[in-house]
């Protein structure tokens, strides 16, 4: 079975400040990795995703997430974010083969003062 | 180009009776996934999908749950005689296959009376 952990669950920082959302997962077996963001009034949609190849994956919008096997993590890093940032943002594993159902954390909210 | 739909958005029951929540996924994704969200929490896998068949259903929290997706296509979440814990967002993902990236829903609010 796989359990991921979001460490904060609120992360407020000021606009253009750098930001990083962490997240631990705990796996016997090979995962995939996500993170998904959630506006507000919004559903869920896939932010970037880890499933092979290079560390160290990027989004369209800034953000980046490096996959560390010996620590177990995935956090996700903007070095300036934005007023329109703010959001919940989830992490997620899934089992490599097989179907994908998500396991997920609990959430981080991140907001953003200007 | 729509993505996944579903309905009703918001659906208030009162404790025991029945709800039925319909997910439509985009056209032509084979695989289909319920999640269930608690406040204050993430979402949390309830069943799995493809095509018509169940083939994971280790997620659903008791035998008042039943899913089902007759045609390959639209599916349906069934809640019997629903209990005040049931008060959650239900979230429906679908996916071109199995190991494809999950496109969610925007969610139904259900709350139990």
């Amino acid at each position: 079975a796989q359990s991921v952990t979001q460490l904060d669950s609120q992360v407020p920082v000021f606009e253009e400040a750098p930001v990083e959302l962490r997240c631990n997962y705990s796996s016997s077996v090979s995962v995939y990795l996500f993170w998904y963001v959630q506006y507000p009034n919004q559903g869920l949609q896939l932010l970037l995703k880890y499933l092979s190849g290079s560390t160290l994956v990027e989004s369209i919008n800034g953000f980046e997430a490096e996959f560390n096997k010996s620590q177990t993590s995935f956090h996700l890093r903007k070095p300036s974010v934005h007023i329109s940032d703010t959001a919940e943002y989830f992490c997620a594993v899934s089992r490599r083969g097989g179907a994908q159902k998500l396991v997920f954390g609990q959430g981080t909210r991140l907001t953003i003062n200007p | 180009g729509a993505g996944v739909s579903q309905s009703p958005r918001y659906k208030v029951a009162k404790r025991g009776q029945d709800v039925a929540l319909r997910c439509d996924p985009i056209s032509g994704h084979v695989s289909l996934f319920w999640y269930q969200q608690a406040l204050g929490q993430g979402p949390e896998f309830l069943t799995y999908f493809q095509n018509e068949a169940q083939l994971d259903k280790s997620g659903l929290p008791s035998d008042r749950f039943f899913a089902e997706r007759p045609e390959g296509s639209v599916s349906t979440l069934k809640i019997q005689r629903t209990q005040q814990e049931d008060s959650a967002v239900y979230l429906c993902a679908s996916s071109l296959s199995g190991t494809d990236t999950q496109y969610f829903g925007p969610g139904t609010r259900l709350t139990v009376l």
